[in-house]
């Protein structure tokens, strides 16, 4: 049973940079869409981009300038770097596999870490 | 980017009745590539559906989807008291991938 375990700060001021981790086991990393979504307070979800073992990344336009996913394939992790965050980056954060090929939609999913950008 | 409408916003139905849930796509979506997933307080959701008719691994089949291009339907035969959650649908046709407003399943 695959599993998906993230952490990182969950308090940011304005300006400041978020960075969160995803650690997966239980399956095989290779192959999957390593990916981090978010939920803004009270609504629905964002995709922020996604990345493959190889390192091949995709985002979401309306972010790309300010994100940068990374992984360590040795610890079989991946992280998430949002720069220059402000009260709209607000939210709870999940990272989440997403299947192989074509098919990239989320079959395992972490617990969220609620992340709130406050002066 | 395609937009997901999902209609209703909420749907109070009484445990044991039908559900019948909507997402719209602003454009067609490339080979039915529509997933369902259902969402509770505090927690993360959970995959119910892909490639729009096909149910994943542990969901009930009380759970159903259909439908092609631009029109997608869940429905879910009788409600049980666990159905009640969040709906959301969310396309994996095109870049970026897009998630529906949600639609709320509440009890009346």
């Amino acid at each position: 049973q695959v599993q998906l375990q993230q952490w990182g700060p969950g308090l940011l001021k304005p300006s400041e940079t978020l960075s969160l981790t995803c650690a997966v086991s239980g399956e095989s990393f290779r192959g999957f869409y390593w990916t981090w979504i978010r939920q803004p307070p009270g609504k629905g979800l964002d995709w922020i981009g996604d990345i493959q073992h190889t390192g091949d990344t995709n985002y979401n336009p309306s972010l790309t300038s300010r994100v940068t996913i990374s992984v360590d394939t040795s610890e079989d992790q991946f992280s998430l770097n949002l720069t220059s965050v402000t009260a709209a980056d607000t939210g709870v954060y999940f990272c989440a596999r997403g299947r192989r090929g074509d098919h990239r939609y989320f079959d395992f999913w972490g617990p969220g870490t609620r992340v709130t950008v406050s002066s | 980017e395609i937009v997901l409408t999902q209609s209703p916003g909420t749907l109070s139905l009484s445990p044991g009745e039908r559900a019948t849930l909507s997402c719209r796509a602003s454009q067609s979506v490339t080979s039915s590539y529509l997933a369902w997933y259902q969402q509770k307080p505090g927690q993360a959701p959970r995959l119910l559906m892909y490639r729009a008719s096909s149910r994943a691994i542990g969901i009930p089949d009380r759970f159903s989807g259909s439908g092609s291009e631009t029109d997608f339907t869940l429905t879910i035969s009788r409600l049980d008291l666990e159905d009640f959650a969040v709906y959301y649908c969310q396309q994996y046709g095109s870049s970026p991938l897009t998630f529906g407003g949600g639609t709320k399943v509440e009890i009346k």
